[in-house]
């Protein structure tokens, strides 16, 4: 069973920041928090993945609560690109499979 | 690099035939997982091998099965069809260092898309 609650779906304007709220109320000390997106007719993507601390990297930032019950993702500038469905998962360092939950699917307005 | 191919890319089976999926992960990654992602199911797990040997499986009955080979290519093969096996069936590889090591971030290929009639 997912791990994590998302919002099913957002709406965000392009060229505009787009946080995406991700609850995992229940992480233990062994999970990372991972972000994978997929765009549409294609597999998932990974898109930043952290432990504690927030994390930045060429396509997004993950800010990862104190108390690591909740993260966010965020999207700097959205673009149209950006459209997809974001999986916010769980990841015990010690298991190798990947439980996906529904995600939250993401619309870019022009 | 090449990314992960997955053939064929489109499949039409119908009830009760078997089909197999092939996967050919990134150069030098050692480990290939599968998925499969229905409307209704989302994506789920169905197993991973690293290094020739089935290393996780997913809560998915016999008829669905693996294998791995030396070169790490890896082929699922599904029996008797049914029609809730239509689906996107995904794979993706992943550097493993080393057995029993941690593996890293998964890379997914574009998936092959089956419909059982």
């Amino acid at each position: 069973d997912a791990k994590t609650t998302q919002p099913n779906s957002m709406e965000s304007n392009e060229e505009e920041p787009v946080h995406l709220p991700c609850n995992h109320s229940t992480i233990s000390g062994t999970d990372y928090i991972h972000w994978y997106r997929q765009l549409p007719s294609q597999g998932p993507e990974y898109v930043i993945h952290g432990l504690t601390s927030n994390v930045n990297n060429r396509m997004a930032s993950l800010a990862i609560a104190e108390d690591r019950k909740s993260s966010t993702l965020i999207l700097h500038r959205a673009t149209l690109r950006d459209a997809a469905v974001y999986y916010c998962i769980l990841r015990d360092v010690r298991d190798d499979k990947i439980i996906f939950g529904k995600g939250t699917r993401l619309h870019i307005l022009p | 690099k090449a990314g992960v191919t997955q053939t064929p890319r489109y499949l039409i089976k119908t009830r009760g035939q078997q089909v197999t999926l092939s996967c050919s992960p990134i150069s030098g990654h050692r480990s290939v997982s599968w998925y499969q992602q229905t409307p209704g199911q989302g994506l789920q797990f169905l197993f991973e091998y690293f290094s020739e040997t089935q290393r996780n499986k997913g809560n998915f009955p016999g008829r669905f099965s693996g294998r791995q080979f030396s070169n790490s290519r890896s082929e699922m093969n599904v029996s008797t069809l049914e029609l809730g096996d239509s689906a996107l069936y995904l794979c993706a590889s992943s550097f493993v260092p080393g057995q029993g090591a941690v593996q890293e971030t998964q890379y997914f290929g574009p998936g092959t898309r089956l419909l059982v009639l």
